[in-house]
């Protein structure tokens, strides 16, 4: 069982359209980040948000954390082609030893032309 | 350019085998980690280093050894290679134990025959 559950698994939408992603979870995170990755190569930070029901914007890019903070949504206004990639929730889980990553298992997010 | 290089970025290994994967970063980051992803199940974490002379375990620890030979370098041990070890392996680092800011290197695609 993933603690960190992602929809839609999968998404192909059309150039110009709107679509959101959802990162849910009954843990409560420190902070949660968002990650974009391309074949063949490593995730990449795209946002942290830390505070609960905090926003931040990246362009055409929405990121929300949950009053809650076991919970995440990430939108997209617009969609253009090189939006395209696989987009990566995870959480940071704290301990005595240091904290770490948990992620979850992505959205593909295909926009076609 | 700054970053985490991690080599080879392939490797075939036959059932057996042993091989080390290494990771080296510089960008004087205090923590390292080592992920592997697979189809389906995001990625996981395997172990991590959260200063150097400490590393502990991950989620999927299993037939893996790991030495964090100083604050540069992490290297990942696969002592007799199965083909369930077939994945692609992900270093990353970050400059603290609070677990943010992780840069990843482009990873290591590894088939176990």
């Amino acid at each position: 069982t993933q603690l960190l559950e992602q929809s839609p698994q999968f998404l192909s939408i059309q150039e110009g359209e709107n679509l959101t992603v959802y990162c849910n979870s009954s843990s409560v995170f420190s902070s949660l980040q968002w990650y974009r990755q391309e074949p063949g190569e490593g995730p990449v930070l795209l946002v942290t948000v830390v505070t609960g029901g905090e926003v931040k914007k990246l362009k055409r890019l929405t990121f929300q954390f949950g009053d809650a903070r076991k919970d995440s949504s990430l939108h997209i206004t617009a969609a253009q082609p090189g939006d395209t990639g696989l987009y990566l929730c995870a959480g940071v889980l704290g301990s005595t030893s240091g904290s770490r990553l948990t992620f979850g298992e992505g959205t593909q997010l295909t926009v076609n032309p | 350019n700054a970053g985490v290089t991690q080599t080879p970025k392939f490797q075939v290994l036959k059932t057996g085998q042993s091989m080390t994967l290494q990771c080296a970063q510089d960008m004087n980051h205090n923590s390292m980690y080592w992920y592997r992803q697979d189809p389906g199940m995001g990625l996981r974490l395997i172990y991590y280093s959260a200063s150097e002379g400490t590393t502990d375990k991950g989620e999927v620890p299993n037939g893996y050894n790991v030495s964090r030979l100083n604050k540069r370098e992490f290297s990942l041990r696969l002592e007799s290679a199965a083909p369930s070890q077939t994945s692609v392996y992900f270093c990353a680092s970050s400059p603290d134990r609070r677990g943010r800011g992780y840069t990843f290197g482009s990873g290591t695609r590894l088939t176990v025959v």
